[in-house]
């Protein structure tokens, strides 16, 4: 049990859709990143957010966006959804910088 | 050529036998993760280290700053060990977590 939970844990969505992935982290936990992970691939950096800030980003278009609550809660939108969509994703959460990474369960996507 | 190389990809082994999975990378790091992904999805943290070696039950890890190297060593391997193990590194300005595609280890009795 890692304390961080995501949700939906399975989505099928249709192309062109859009959908939100939903983190909550550990309280206290002020850094949040989210990964893409491909079947048989290692995650893949999406972005980070530091105190509701992005302050990193992967090779991934604008139309991956992400949003960090106070609550220590964050969101992965993805517009306009592709094929090469479908994947798990996982988001992490840390204390702070350079700290150990508390992963949730992850959320696969199936787009159709 | 990838920022964070693992060996092997696929990994079988008896119970009981000693087991390591390497890492190299080639970028600059505050930290090197070891993480364990179990079939389903969810990763869990075994360690982190910046230097030296740490020691948890049966597994290992040790890193070597200058040679851009870490170890991750199971003794006495055991069923339950199968998992694919990823090693991941803390880049040293961006802090963002850099992944290796991980090593798949099987277990059989």
């Amino acid at each position: 049990e890692t304390g961080v939970t995501q949700s939906p844990t399975h989505l099928i969505k249709t192309r062109g859709q859009q959908v939100t992935l939903r983190c909550s982290s550990q309280s206290g936990h002020n850094t949040v990143s989210w990964y893409q992970q491909a079947l048989g691939q290692g995650p893949q950096f999406i972005f980070q957010y530091y105190r509701e800030e992005e302050n990193g980003r992967g090779n991934f278009p604008p139309r991956f966006s992400g949003l960090q609550f106070p609550n220590y809660s964050s969101e992965l939108n993805v517009n306009a959804l592709e094929l090469d969509d479908s994947a798990l994703y996982l988001c992490a959460s840390r204390a702070g910088l350079n700290t150990e990474a508390f992963f949730g369960q992850g959320t696969r996507l199936t787009v159709v | 050529k990838n920022e964070v190389e693992q060996s092997p990809q696929n990994l079988t082994a008896q119970e009981g036998e000693f087991i390591t999975i390497n890492c190299s990378y080639s970028v600059g790091i505050s930290a090197l993760h070891w993480l364990q992904q179990h079939p389903g999805g969810g990763i869990v943290s075994l360690f982190m280290l910046s230097s030296g070696k740490k020691k948890h039950g049966r597994l290992i890890a040790t890193i070597n700053i200058q040679e851009k190297h870490s170890s991750l060593h199971i003794t006495a391997s055991h069923p339950r060990d199968s998992a694919v193990y990823i090693c991941a590194v803390s880049a040293l300005n961006t802090d963002k977590l850099i992944f290796g595609t991980g090593t798949r280890l099987q277990v059989f009795p």
